[in-house]
Protein backbone atom coordinates (compact mmCIF):
# COMPACT_ATOMS: atom_id res chain seq x y z
CA UNK A 1 0.00 0.00 0.00
CA UNK A 2 1.08 3.55 -0.95
CA UNK A 3 1.16 5.32 2.71
CA UNK A 4 2.19 9.12 3.53
CA UNK A 5 3.36 9.69 6.99
CA UNK A 6 3.21 12.70 8.68
CA UNK A 7 3.59 13.50 12.26
CA UNK A 8 0.81 14.66 14.35
CA UNK A 9 1.20 18.07 15.58
CA UNK A 10 3.99 20.93 16.61
CA UNK A 11 3.90 23.70 18.94
CA UNK A 12 6.63 26.45 18.13
CA UNK A 13 6.72 29.91 19.32
CA UNK A 14 7.32 32.99 16.96
CA UNK A 15 10.56 33.51 15.48
CA UNK A 16 11.41 29.86 15.68
CA UNK A 17 12.12 27.28 13.07
CA UNK A 18 10.31 24.12 12.05
CA UNK A 19 10.97 21.63 9.65
CA UNK A 20 8.17 18.76 9.28
CA UNK A 21 8.33 15.44 7.53
CA UNK A 22 6.53 13.26 4.99
CA UNK A 23 7.64 10.04 5.08
CA UNK A 24 6.44 7.71 2.17
CA UNK A 25 6.61 4.20 0.99
CA UNK A 26 5.08 1.33 -0.92
CA UNK A 27 6.15 3.04 -3.81
CA UNK A 28 9.19 4.53 -5.92
CA UNK A 29 9.65 7.58 -4.13
CA UNK A 30 12.08 9.21 -7.05
CA UNK A 31 9.26 8.82 -9.42
CA UNK A 32 6.28 10.77 -8.66
CA UNK A 33 6.35 14.29 -7.45
CA UNK A 34 5.23 15.65 -4.38
CA UNK A 35 2.77 17.93 -3.07
CA UNK A 36 2.39 20.54 0.09
CA UNK A 37 -1.08 21.87 0.58
CA UNK A 38 -1.88 24.39 3.70
CA UNK A 39 -5.61 24.34 5.30
CA UNK A 40 -6.12 27.26 7.77
CA UNK A 41 -8.72 26.80 10.05
CA UNK A 42 -12.36 26.91 8.56
CA UNK A 43 -10.74 27.48 5.78
CA UNK A 44 -10.36 25.72 2.12
CA UNK A 45 -7.54 23.57 0.58
CA UNK A 46 -3.96 25.91 -0.84
CA UNK A 47 -1.13 24.30 -2.92
CA UNK A 48 2.18 25.71 -1.29
CA UNK A 49 4.48 23.83 -3.77
CA UNK A 50 5.45 20.64 -5.53
CA UNK A 51 9.41 18.68 -5.23
CA UNK A 52 9.73 15.90 -7.80
CA UNK A 53 12.65 13.59 -5.73
CA UNK A 54 14.09 12.32 -8.40
CA UNK A 55 16.38 15.51 -9.37
CA UNK A 56 14.74 17.92 -6.74
CA UNK A 57 13.01 19.54 -9.55
CA UNK A 58 10.92 22.40 -6.74
CA UNK A 59 7.90 24.74 -7.99
CA UNK A 60 6.38 26.83 -5.56
CA UNK A 61 2.82 28.76 -5.72
CA UNK A 62 3.96 32.40 -6.00
CA UNK A 63 1.69 32.87 -2.44
CA UNK A 64 4.25 30.64 -0.46
CA UNK A 65 7.60 31.72 -2.50
CA UNK A 66 10.32 32.62 0.38
CA UNK A 67 8.28 32.29 2.95
CA UNK A 68 9.14 28.07 2.95
CA UNK A 69 11.79 25.58 1.78
CA UNK A 70 10.87 22.21 0.10
CA UNK A 71 13.31 19.75 0.05
CA UNK A 72 13.52 15.82 -0.31
CA UNK A 73 15.61 12.79 1.03
CA UNK A 74 15.84 10.03 -1.44
CA UNK A 75 18.13 7.48 0.54
CA UNK A 76 15.05 7.83 3.41
CA UNK A 77 12.35 8.54 0.91
CA UNK A 78 11.07 11.64 2.89
CA UNK A 79 9.88 15.09 1.83
CA UNK A 80 10.14 17.90 4.27
CA UNK A 81 8.91 21.50 4.67
CA UNK A 82 10.72 24.04 6.69
CA UNK A 83 10.19 27.72 8.00
CA UNK A 84 12.90 29.64 8.86
CA UNK A 85 10.96 32.01 11.36
CA UNK A 86 7.60 30.48 11.93
CA UNK A 87 4.34 33.69 12.64
CA UNK A 88 1.24 33.27 13.82
CA UNK A 89 -0.20 32.87 10.90
CA UNK A 90 1.22 30.16 9.81
CA UNK A 91 -0.80 28.13 12.22
CA UNK A 92 -2.83 25.90 10.20
CA UNK A 93 -2.79 22.02 8.88
CA UNK A 94 -0.31 20.80 6.61
CA UNK A 95 -0.89 17.90 4.22
CA UNK A 96 1.64 16.56 2.16
CA UNK A 97 0.33 14.43 -1.50
CA UNK A 98 1.50 12.32 -3.95
CA UNK A 99 0.89 13.37 -7.55
CA UNK A 100 -0.13 11.14 -10.44
CA UNK A 101 -1.93 13.44 -12.30
CA UNK A 102 -3.98 14.80 -9.15
CA UNK A 103 -3.06 14.30 -5.54
CA UNK A 104 -4.00 10.47 -5.26
CA UNK A 105 -3.06 9.79 -1.94
CA UNK A 106 -2.80 11.93 0.86
CA UNK A 107 -0.96 12.06 3.91
CA UNK A 108 -2.75 12.64 7.20
CA UNK A 109 -1.50 15.83 7.69
CA UNK A 110 0.43 17.62 10.35
CA UNK A 111 -0.89 20.87 12.86
CA UNK A 112 1.13 23.62 13.34
CA UNK A 113 0.42 26.02 16.20
CA UNK A 114 2.16 28.80 16.56
CA UNK A 115 1.90 30.61 19.49
CA UNK A 116 3.72 32.70 21.86
CA UNK B 1 -3.58 30.04 -14.59
CA UNK B 2 -6.55 28.14 -14.28
CA UNK B 3 -9.32 29.09 -11.86
CA UNK B 4 -11.83 26.34 -10.16
CA UNK B 5 -15.43 27.78 -9.49
CA UNK B 6 -17.35 25.78 -6.87
CA UNK B 7 -20.60 26.46 -5.22
CA UNK B 8 -20.24 26.77 -1.66
CA UNK B 9 -22.46 24.61 -0.21
CA UNK B 10 -24.93 21.48 -1.51
CA UNK B 11 -28.04 19.84 0.14
CA UNK B 12 -29.29 16.47 -0.40
CA UNK B 13 -31.66 13.73 1.59
CA UNK B 14 -30.31 10.62 2.23
CA UNK B 15 -30.84 8.15 0.00
CA UNK B 16 -31.45 10.81 -2.71
CA UNK B 17 -28.22 12.09 -5.51
CA UNK B 18 -27.05 14.97 -6.02
CA UNK B 19 -24.49 16.21 -8.79
CA UNK B 20 -21.51 18.63 -7.55
CA UNK B 21 -20.31 21.61 -10.16
CA UNK B 22 -16.96 22.23 -10.85
CA UNK B 23 -16.00 24.92 -13.69
CA UNK B 24 -13.23 25.37 -15.32
CA UNK B 25 -11.89 29.02 -16.29
CA UNK B 26 -11.95 30.44 -19.61
CA UNK B 27 -9.15 28.66 -21.72
CA UNK B 28 -9.08 25.97 -19.83
CA UNK B 29 -12.02 24.28 -20.24
CA UNK B 30 -9.96 21.22 -21.64
CA UNK B 31 -8.43 20.37 -18.56
CA UNK B 32 -8.55 17.33 -16.18
CA UNK B 33 -9.84 17.83 -13.10
CA UNK B 34 -9.62 15.55 -9.89
CA UNK B 35 -12.38 15.41 -7.17
CA UNK B 36 -11.18 14.74 -3.33
CA UNK B 37 -13.31 14.75 -0.09
CA UNK B 38 -12.77 15.67 3.16
CA UNK B 39 -15.07 14.41 5.94
CA UNK B 40 -15.17 16.41 9.38
CA UNK B 41 -11.84 16.17 10.93
CA UNK B 42 -9.83 13.83 8.51
CA UNK B 43 -7.45 14.49 5.93
CA UNK B 44 -8.59 15.02 2.08
CA UNK B 45 -9.06 11.75 0.04
CA UNK B 46 -8.77 11.37 -3.44
CA UNK B 47 -11.61 10.06 -5.62
CA UNK B 48 -12.04 10.27 -8.99
CA UNK B 49 -10.14 12.44 -11.72
CA UNK B 50 -12.42 13.28 -15.07
CA UNK B 51 -11.58 14.25 -18.16
CA UNK B 52 -12.93 16.62 -20.75
CA UNK B 53 -14.34 13.71 -22.57
CA UNK B 54 -16.58 12.92 -19.61
CA UNK B 55 -14.57 9.57 -18.49
CA UNK B 56 -13.55 9.05 -15.22
CA UNK B 57 -11.00 7.14 -13.06
CA UNK B 58 -11.73 6.39 -9.82
CA UNK B 59 -9.39 6.26 -6.52
CA UNK B 60 -8.78 2.86 -5.17
CA UNK B 61 -11.74 1.89 -2.50
CA UNK B 62 -13.72 4.32 -4.11
CA UNK B 63 -17.59 2.99 -3.92
CA UNK B 64 -19.48 2.46 -7.19
CA UNK B 65 -22.32 5.51 -5.54
CA UNK B 66 -19.71 7.86 -6.86
CA UNK B 67 -19.11 8.95 -10.48
CA UNK B 68 -17.88 11.66 -12.86
CA UNK B 69 -18.74 13.45 -16.19
CA UNK B 70 -18.23 16.46 -18.24
CA UNK B 71 -19.83 19.34 -19.97
CA UNK B 72 -18.03 22.01 -21.97
CA UNK B 73 -15.76 23.63 -18.85
CA UNK B 74 -18.13 22.13 -16.50
CA UNK B 75 -16.82 18.84 -14.37
CA UNK B 76 -19.56 16.90 -12.49
CA UNK B 77 -19.32 14.86 -9.50
CA UNK B 78 -22.74 12.52 -9.14
CA UNK B 79 -22.75 10.64 -5.60
CA UNK B 80 -26.16 8.06 -5.74
CA UNK B 81 -27.85 6.75 -2.61
CA UNK B 82 -26.41 9.34 -0.36
CA UNK B 83 -25.07 8.43 2.91
CA UNK B 84 -24.79 9.91 6.02
CA UNK B 85 -21.01 9.37 5.87
CA UNK B 86 -20.79 11.31 2.39
CA UNK B 87 -21.53 14.61 4.78
CA UNK B 88 -18.46 16.48 3.61
CA UNK B 89 -16.93 19.24 1.51
CA UNK B 90 -15.65 17.97 -1.63
CA UNK B 91 -12.86 20.43 -3.11
CA UNK B 92 -11.76 19.84 -7.14
CA UNK B 93 -8.17 20.51 -8.14
CA UNK B 94 -6.90 21.09 -11.39
CA UNK B 95 -3.11 21.54 -12.74
CA UNK B 96 -0.70 22.95 -15.56
CA UNK B 97 3.10 22.39 -15.89
CA UNK B 98 3.91 25.00 -12.99
CA UNK B 99 1.03 25.05 -11.15
CA UNK B 100 -1.79 22.91 -8.63
CA UNK B 101 -5.46 25.06 -8.18
CA UNK B 102 -7.94 23.51 -5.81
CA UNK B 103 -11.77 24.98 -5.89
CA UNK B 104 -13.42 26.81 -3.03
CA UNK B 105 -15.07 23.55 -2.23
CA UNK B 106 -18.71 22.40 -1.37
CA UNK B 107 -20.01 21.91 1.87
CA UNK B 108 -22.56 19.17 1.65
CA UNK B 109 -24.91 18.69 3.92
CA UNK B 110 -26.79 15.18 4.13
CA UNK B 111 -30.41 15.97 5.12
Amino acid sequence: DVQLVQPGAEVKKPGESLKISCETSGYSFTNYWIAWVRQMPGRGLEWMGIIYPGDSDIKYSPSFQGQVTISADKSISTAYLQWSSLKASDTAMYYCARLRGGMDVWGQGTTVIVSS
Amino acid sequence: QPVLTQSSSASASLGSSVKLTCTLSSGHSSSIIAWHQQQPGKAPRYLMKVERSGSYNKGSGVPDRFSGSSSGADRYLTISNLQSEDEADYYCETWDTNTRVFGGGTKLTVL
